[in-house]
């Protein structure tokens, strides 16, 4: 069964509008992160959670917005979207703020 | 911020020989290093990852070596086979720990048979 789940696995959005991606993970960690895979940047760190508390945010946009509702989740909200959004997001978690293990990604293209 | 510079880019090596991938860093508080496995069309794989006090780790015909002098990471596959094709990255974070790794570009590595 896969411990870390993405959904949804491909999104397709209009420049301007607003998504959810969602991230689950089952292995009973308690900091989750997000990373966005591009062309441009290979693998880009986005925020960590700690606790449900944010621990770090190296976005420089406020359209990126994540949201810890259970000690499990963590989705990242991406508002007015953009074509340069369009790349992989990958949710990753550990149990203390070393072994990062990751998800299989949402690919988003904004058109 | 911290920079890590991975090398080399592309990597062919026929199976059975070794592949050894190179990263250097740029911050002396770095205390965390790993690397990563990327399949095509598929997420990260953990496959090691060593606090700054270890100099050498081995696991399952990989090696992990540092050099904090330096400050050089690096991963040897030992007897490679065509199913460690795939993308390698390493990734490194700071003492001042928030779990931001910075990640290297990236290795392509190609095993033939």
């Amino acid at each position: 069964d896969p411990k870390i789940i993405q959904k949804p696995k491909y999104l397709v959005a209009v420049t301007g509008s607003e998504k959810i991606l969602i991230c689950e993970q089952y292995l009973g960690h308690n900091a989750m992160y997000w990373y966005r895979q591009s062309a441009k940047k290979p693998l880009e760190f986005m925020f960590s959670y700690s606790y449900q508390k944010l621990m770090d945010n190296q976005t420089a946009s406020s359209r990126f917005q994540p949201q810890s509702s259970k000690k499990n989740h963590l989705d990242l909200q991406i508002t007015a979207l953009k074509p340069d959004d369009s790349a992989t997001y990958f949710c990753a978690s550990s149990q203390d703020l070393y072994e990062q293990y990751f998800g299989p990604g949402t690919r988003l293209t904004v058109l | 911020g911290e920079q890590v510079e991975q090398r080399p880019p592309h990597l062919s090596v026929r199976e059975g020989d070794s592949a050894i991938i190179i990263c250097t860093y740029t911050d002396s508080a770095t205390a965390y290093f790993s690397w990563y496995k990327q399949e095509a069309g598929a997420g990260l794989q953990l496959l090691m990852s060593v606090l700054s006090n270890v100099d050498r780790k081995e696991e399952q015909g990989l090696t992990v070596l540092l050099n904090k002098k330096d400050k050089r990471l690096s991963l040897n596959l030992t007897a490679a086979h065509p199913g460690d094709s795939a993308v390698y990255f390493c990734a490194v974070s700071a003492v001042t720990n928030t779990g931001k790794l910075t990640f290297g570009d990236g290795t392509v590595l190609t095993v033939k048979p």
